[in-house]
């Protein structure tokens, strides 16, 4: 199966700077998600980039794609302590399906 | 946030025992997921439906079967559990396929 993989996988931060992360992938792609999950709850989705785009925003979030090195990075401006929590990327495979990787650990120190 | 619950959000159940979990949506949408979240391994999908009465397995579903005999509801069934079942189980919904999916909260499951 075609997996993102996110890189750093835990990463530790003072509120109000910036936080950036990043996702590699194997195969051909017509989409990129980046999810959100707080502790013990599912995930939310953040944003979602096409394989024709290459650079979105949302809010404090800015997600870039690059197609020919087959990743990607998200970075969250101007953090806050709710912003800790898992980040995962995600990519479309096979029929109707999501890989998921395996998570990316931010933690925002207030 | 998309109308997705999950029953029961908590179960302790013993080896052997059958455990059904339920997911129930009211955005209507087309496909819905069951996946497992484990650490180390991330969010791995059991099985998955495209349809009523249409569905087909992931990459972790041995010992996992799934019904959907109704576009909301969607049903995972531990034949015989296991502890090696034991896990957050998260079911989600998509409209479109391989697009945007909206997660439930999740079902703690722990089996003795």
């Amino acid at each position: 199966s075609q997996q993102g993989e996110e890189d750093p996988q835990a990463l530790s931060i003072q509120e109000g700077e910036n936080a950036t992360m990043n996702c590699s992938y194997k195969t051909s792609i017509n989409n990129l998600q980046w999810y959100r999950q707080n502790s013990g709850r599912g995930l939310v989705h953040l944003i979602l980039i096409r394989s024709n785009e290459r650079e979105k925003h949302s809010g404090r979030l800015r997600v870039t794609l690059d197609t020919s090195k087959k990743s990607s990075s998200l970075l969250i401006t101007a953090s806050r302590a709710a912003d800790t929590a898992s980040y995962f990327c995600a990519t479309p495979y096979g029929n109707n399906r999501l890989a998921f990787g395996k998570g990316n650990q931010v933690v925002v120190i207030p | 946030d998309a109308g997705i619950t999950q029953s029961p959000r908590h179960k302790v159940t013993e080896t052997g025992t059958p455990v059904t979990l339920r997911c129930h949506q009211t955005e209507n949408h087309r496909y819905m997921y069951w996946y497992r979240q484990d650490p180390g391994h991330g969010l791995r999908l059991i099985h998955y439906s495209y349809g009523v009465k249409d569905t087909d397995k992931g990459e972790v579903s041995d010992g996992y079967s799934v019904s959907r005999s109704k576009t909301e509801d969607f049903l995972l069934t531990l034949e015989s559990a296991t502890s090696s079942q034991t896990s957050v189980y998260f079911c989600a919904i998509s409209a479109v396929s391989a697009d945007t999916q909206y997660f439930g909260p999740g079902t703690r499951l722990t089996v003795l």
